[in-house]
């Protein structure tokens, strides 16, 4: 049980270009879901909370504008990455949390943009 | 400032060694702790405490929580090659209407043959 499924796992693209993370509870209903960014030899950073059928809310120092976030249901978050730039190529994870507050990563994101 | 720290940083054992990773922590309205294994993708969910004293087992792999000397241990016996991954801790505390994670850098453990 508790399986998060992240898509697409890797993405290459142009600089400019707009990039959509999705991620999903597959076994569970997730109130609640987390987007992390870890950069290489680095522990994951959070950067935002997702709640379904309410605003994200950021951590200090994530643009919200950058990172749009949407959790319209109960098993589905996105994250677009907007107007993508080479600083933005990282590893992008995200979580969602079950009924005991446990939190179930997905397989993760490589974005890399050129 | 909420701080995980974990020790050591990276381990190398032979296989058939026991190993304990630390995890020790500042957070406040704190939770829980949970532990993960992170090997080429996303951290696998191990354990998670929540009372003190109690130890979570799973095969080889056991963990405790003391939440009076705020930390926790991760104990791995007669260890595989396998086992080789960044071995992720977590304070989950509540705020803001939610709870968090915030992670620890991570112990690196190669288990060499």
């Amino acid at each position: 049980g508790a399986v998060v499924s992240q898509h697409p796992s890797w993405v290459i693209c142009k600089s400019g270009t707009s990039v959509k993370i999705e991620c999903r509870s597959l076994d569970f209903q997730a109130t609640t879901m987390f987007w992390y960014r870890q950069f290489p030899k680095q522990s994951l950073m959070l950067m935002a909370t997702s709640n379904e059928g309410s605003k994200a809310t950021y951590e200090q120092g994530v643009e919200k504008d950058k990172f749009l976030i949407n959790h319209a249901s109960l098993t589905l978050s996105t994250l677009t990455v907007t107007s993508a730039h080479p600083e933005d190529s990282s590893f992008y994870i995200c979580s969602a949390r079950d009924r005991a507050r446990a939190q179930h990563f997905g397989d993760g994101t490589r974005l890399s943009i050129l | 400032e909420d701080k995980v720290v974990q020790s050591p940083l990276s381990l190398v054992v032979h296989e058939g060694d026991t190993v304990t990773l630390n995890c020790s922590y500042e957070v406040t309205n704190f939770r829980s702790l949970l532990w993960y294994k992170q090997e080429k993708k996303a951290p696998t969910f191990l354990f998670m405490l929540t009372s003190s004293g109690i130890e979570k087992k799973s095969g080889r792999l056991s963990s405790i929580l003391d939440k009076k000397e705020l930390f926790s241990i991760l104990n791995i016996t007669a260890t595989q090659t396998g086992d080789s991954a960044i071995y992720l801790c977590a304070a989950l505390r509540s705020g803001a209407g939610s709870y968090q994670l915030t992670f620890g850098k991570g112990t690196k453990l190669s288990v060499i043959p």
